[in-house]
């Protein structure tokens, strides 16, 4: 069965440090993956997604992934936190079973920036 | 441009009351629609997803229902809520087709308190 971890619930850094949010995902099939953001209060907003033109995704907002199918992860990252980036992060992976109508979600991680 | 759209945008609701809650999306005909629940500090939970008009899949058994009445219309509905039930929903759509690459897309979400 396909499915997504995510490593670490909260994740805090400094403005300006590196982001790193861990993602790894279960799939027997090529899979597609997607990064999404929440902000508070707020419905999920795409980052960047993964369709194997590239392994080396870039997003929105400076933020950009990599697709290591040895190491079976989707890690997201970007170089110097803002502190608009404190939001929730969802990982989350499609397949072909059922015609890639479903995706499945990470528990997510909660991204804090502090000054 | 494609619009989401969810009402009502909070709700508090005694227990065993009935609901209602709509999404409608702008835009874009024939998509494939969805039904998610965040509980409080939990990730996305596939309730509902439709392929089409009256054509409705249950992912998680419960006191929950959904219809789509028209092409660009969903609704979720319960005839007794239960203090489970209280969560923030989300309704998303996606193109239809069989392409991992097609992505959801999210609504604002309804905050729903269950009293």
């Amino acid at each position: 069965a396909q499915s997504v971890t995510q490593l670490g619930s909260h994740v805090s850094v400094s403005e300006g440090a590196l982001v790193l949010l861990r993602c790894n995902y279960s799939s027997s099939v090529p899979p597609y993956l997607f990064w999404y953001v929440q902000y508070p209060n707020q419905g999920l907003q795409l980052l960047l997604k993964y369709t194997s033109a590239a392994t080396l995704v870039k997003g929105i907002n400076g933020f950009e992934a990599e697709f290591k199918k040895s190491e079976t992860s989707f890690h997201l990252t970007k170089p110097s936190a803002h502190m608009r980036d404190a939001a929730e992060y969802f990982c989350a992976v499609t397949w072909f079973s059922g015609g890639y109508n479903k995706l499945i979600f990470g528990a997510g991680t909660r991204l804090a920036v502090h000054p | 441009s494609q619009t989401i759209h969810q009402w009502p945008a909070t709700l508090v609701q005694p227990v065993g009351s009935p609901l209602s809650l709509e999404c409608t999306v702008e835009g874009t005909s024939n998509p494939n629609l969805y039904w998610y629940r965040q509980a409080a500090g939990r990730g996305l939970q596939l309730l509902f997803y439709s392929v089409g008009i009256g054509q409705i899949s249950s992912e998680v058994p419960q006191n929950l229902s959904a219809s789509r009445p028209q092409d660009r219309q969903f609704i979720l509905s319960s005839k007794k809520l239960l203090l489970s039930d209280s969560g923030f929903y989300l309704c998303a759509w996606r193109l239809r087709g069989t392409s991992g690459a097609y992505e959801q897309y999210f609504g604002p979400g309804t905050r729903l308190t269950v009293t």
